[in-house]
């Protein structure tokens, strides 16, 4: 079956701009997190998403949202970006949340550069 | 709060001789504990995971790892290094509700020397 798809892969945005960076997880899967990765901060929680709902949020500035849609997939969006916010961004999949021992699915990632 | 300590950001072996990545966790009560990879340019994949049960967990590629209570920690290795082995490697835990979300360590670089 098909992975977790995020698109697009790579994108270069200037200071001030917004993005949205789109995520489609794994059939079946209604469960949507996204994370932020950095060589200095490593892997930070974002927002997680379950039947259109924000079920979790880390502890990041509201620049930062995300949504999901009727058919799981799911959205986030920076807005007024910051040269802090160049990154990987990933996206994780799981059947359900509130099932600990539930494999998480990744993507293969969005490379953010702001210049 | 849960958290994830993963000691040593990068290291080096040889070919062929034993690996060993070390992770100790935080955790009020027994968590669900993880081994992801993650090669150049890609997202994580799941190495394997330790939920109930036995507590020597085999996964995939040759990697096993061993959940000890008594000492909070839960170390991956493998007897005999590849150069295919050469990535980043995550530890992380979750909470027996799920009702929180992954938190991972900082990851540690793996580099494999012919």
């Amino acid at each position: 079956k098909a992975g977790v798809t995020q698109t697009p892969r790579y994108l270069i945005k200037t200071r001030g701009q917004q993005v949205t960076l789109s995520c489609s997880p794994i059939s079946g899967h209604r469960s949507v997190s996204w994370y932020q990765q950095t060589p200095g901060q490593g892997l930070q929680f974002l927002f997680e998403y379950f039947s259109e709902t924000q079920r979790n949020k880390g502890n990041f500035p509201g620049r930062f949202s995300g949504r999901q849609f009727s058919n799981s997939r799911s959205e986030m969006n920076v807005s007024t970006l910051e040269l802090g916010d160049s990154a990987l961004y990933l996206c994780a999949s799981s059947l359900a949340p509130g099932q600990g021992n539930t494999e998480a699915f990744f993507g293969q990632g969005t490379r953010l550069t702001v210049v | 709060a849960q958290s994830v300590t993963q000691l040593g950001s990068h290291v080096s072996v040889s070919e062929g001789a034993l690996v060993l990545l070390r992770c100790n966790y935080s955790s009020s009560v027994p968590p669900y504990l993880f081994w992801y990879v993650q090669y150049p340019n890609q997202g994580l994949q799941l190495l394997l995971k330790y939920t109930t049960g036995a507590t020597l967990v085999k996964g995939i590629n040759g990697f096993e790892a061993e959940f000890k209570k008594s000492e909070t920690s839960f170390h991956l290795t493998k007897p005999s290094a590849h150069m295919s082995d050469a990535a980043e490697y995550f530890c992380a835990v979750s909470s027996l509700s799920g009702n929180t979300p992954l938190v991972f360590g900082k990851g540690t670089r793996l580099s494999v020397i012919a």
